[in-house]
C-alpha cells in the first residue's frame, strides 16, 4: 500500500529560528511530490511540486528537497514567522494510465503541526 | 479568495439522510477533484473529474458519487449517512486532466457534521 509518513507530528520553534520537516513514502511509480501549507480549517496551499528529476525547489524561504533513490523529501524553512504557524502537508502522487490520457492518484501525508512562537 | 467555491460552507445532517455538496472550479481550470479530511486524519482523495469525464478514483465510497456539469461545476453527493462520514469535504481544480506538475487550487471546505 503507498504510504506517506511525516515527521515530526508537531514542532513548535521560536520566532526567526529554521527548522525542517521530513516526509518519505513508499508510492510507486512516483510522478510527483508537493508540498502544501493548511491554515486551520482552510484548504491547503501549494508550496512546491517536484518531478522524479528535480532534487531541489525553493518557494520565497521555503526550501524543498527530494531524494527519490531513498524516496525521502524535506521541506526546510528559514526565518519562521508567526505566519508559518500551519500545517505541512507531504503529497506524493503516483502517475496511472497515462497512454490513456492519464491521471495520477495522490496520497497525503498527515501533515506537521508548526507552531511559531514570538 | 482562491478562485474555488465550495458550498455549503457548514452542514449539519442527522445519520441516514443525503446532502450534496457544490464546487465551482477557479476560472479556466477543467479538472475538479474532492478530497475528505477527518479529524486529524490526513486528506484522503475521493475521486477526479476532467471536463466532464471520471479521470481517477480514489477512497470513495459506494455510498458517495460526484459528477461535473457541462459549466464545470461538480457535486459530491453523500448518502446514507453515518456518524464517521463527518469531516471536512475539500475540492480542488486544475487546469490539466493529467500532468506531473499540475498545481491544484483548493476551495474552503464543506464542514458536514452528521449526527
Amino acid at each position: 500500500k503507498n504510504q506517506v509518513e511525516q515527521s515530526p507530528q508537531s514542532l513548535i520553534i521560536l520566532e526567526g529560528k529554521n527548522c525542517t520537516l521530513q516526509c518519505n513514502y513508499t508510492v510507486s511509480p512516483f510522478s510527483n511530490l508537493r508540498w502544501y501549507k493548511q491554515d486551520t480549517g482552510r484548504g491547503p496551499v501549494s508550496l512546491t511540486i517536484m518531478t522524479f528529476s528535480e532534487n531541489t525547489k525553493s518557494n520565497g524561504r521555503y526550501t524543498a528537497t527530494l531524494d527519490a533513490d531513498t524516496k525521502q523529501s524535506s521541506l526546510h524553512i528559514t526565518a519562521s514567522q508567526l505566519s508559518d504557524s500551519a500545517s505541512y502537508i507531504c503529497v506524493v502522487s503516483e502517475e496511472i494510465g497515462r497512454a490513456s490520457g492519464g491521471s495520477y492518484i495522490p496520497t497525503f501525508g498527515r501533515g506537521t503541526s508548526l507552531i511559531v512562537h514570538p | 479568495d482562491s478562485g474555488v467555491t465550495q458550498t455549503p460552507k457548514h452542514l449539519i445532517t442527522a445519520t441516514g439522510q443525503r446532502v450534496t455538496l457544490r464546487c465551482s472550479p477557479r476560472s479556466g481550470d477543467l479538472s475538479v477533484y474532492w478530497y475528505q479530511q477527518s479529524l486529524d486524519q490526513g486528506l484522503q482523495f475521493l475521486i477526479q473529474y476532467y471536463n466532464g469525464e471520471e479521470r481517477a478514483k480514489g477512497n470513495i465510497l459506494e455510498r458517495f458519487s460526484a459528477q461535473q456539469f457541462p459549466d464545470l461545476h461538480s457535486e459530491l453527493n453523500l448518502s446514507s449517512l453515518e456518524l464517521g462520514d463527518s469531516a471536512l469535504y475539500f475540492c480542488a481544480s486544475s487546469v490539466g486532466g493529467w500532468t506531473g506538475a499540475n498545481v491544484l487550487t483548493f476551495g474552503a471546505g464543506s464542514r458536514l457534521t452528521v449526527l
